[in-house]
C-alpha cells in the first residue's frame, strides 16, 4: 500500500481564518479522497479529487468552503475556509488502488480545533 | 440515502474468544466491502476487503459476505487485548465512493 503523509498533523485556529491541509503520497495515484471525522462519528466523504479535473463534492459540502487542489498524481490540498467551531474535526485524505476492489488507504489525519 | 448500519457497542469479549462484528447495508448494487480497524486517535487501517459471497480468511480474521441478505461480518479468532479498537464497516458503490458505518467498539478483556 502507498505511504501517505499529511501536514499539519494538528492545528488550533481562530474562527474566520482558513487552514490548508496537505496530503502527499509516495506513488502516483489516480483517485484521492478527503474525509471528515467529527468526534464520536464515522467518516464522511467531503470530495473526490482527481488529477486534471475539478473535485467532486458530496452533498452538504461546497467548493467555496472546502476548495481542493490536485496539481499532480502524488499531491492534494484541502482548504477549510472561514472556519467556525463546527469545523473542528479530524480531516483525512485517502487514496484508492487503481484496480478492483479499489481499496482505500488513509493518511494519518489532521486534527483541527477552531476556537 | 445509502446506509451502512453497525451496532456501536461496546462489544466485550474475553481474551482468546471469537469476536463477531456485524454490518448491514441498504444499497443492493454495492460492489465491494471493507473492514477497517481504528485505534483511538489514529486513522483507519484496512484489515480486509471482500466482494464475493462467502468467507474470506486472512490470519485470525474472517470476513463473511451475504449479498442476498445485504450482510457483512468480521470474525476475529483468538481475540487479543491489542485487538481492542473500533471496527468500521465500509461499502463501495458507484464511482468508487465508499460509505462508512459508525463503527463497533470492541473491548477484549484480559
Amino acid at each position: 500500500s502507498a505511504v501517505i503523509s499529511q501536514k499539519p498533523s494538528r492545528d488550533i485556529c481562530q474562527r474566520g481564518t482558513s487552514l490548508t491541509i496537505q496530503c502527499q503520497v509516495d506513488s502516483q495515484v489516480t483517485m484521492m479522497f478527503w474525509y471528515r471525522q467529527q468526534p464520536g462519528q464515522s467518516l464522511t466523504l467531503i470530495a473526490t479529487a482527481n488529477q486534471g479535473s475539478e473535485a467532486t463534492y458530496e452533498s452538504g459540502f461546497v467548493i467555496d468552503k472546502f476548495p481542493i487542489s490536485r496539481p499532480n498524481l502524488t499531491f492534494s490540498t484541502l482548504t477549510v475556509s472561514n472556519m467556525s467551531p463546527e469545523d473542528s474535526s479530524i480531516y483525512l485524505c485517502s487514496v484508492a488502488t487503481g484496480t478492483f476492489p479499489y481499496e482505500q488507504y488513509f493518511g494519518p489525519g489532521t486534527r483541527l480545533t477552531v476556537t | 440515502q445509502k446506509e451502512v448500519e453497525q451496532n456501536s457497542g461496546p462489544l466485550s469479549v474475553p481474551e482468546g474468544a471469537i469476536a463477531s462484528l456485524n454490518c448491514t447495508y441498504s444499497d443492493r448494487v454495492s460492489q465491494s466491502f471493507f473492514w477497517y480497524r481504528q485505534y483511538s486517535g489514529k486513522s483507519p487501517e484496512l484489515i480486509m476487503s471482500i466482494y464475493s459471497n462467502g468467507d474470506k480468511e486472512d490470519g485470525r480474521f474472517t470476513a463473511q459476505l451475504n449479498k442476498a441478505s445485504q450482510y457483512v461480518s468480521l470474525l476475529i479468532r483468538d481475540s487479543q487485548p491489542s485487538d481492542s479498537a473500533t471496527y468500521l464497516c465500509a461499502v463501495q458503490g458507484g464511482y468508487q465512493k465508499v460509505t462508512f458505518g459508525i463503527g463497533t467498539k470492541l473491548q477484549v478483556i484480559p
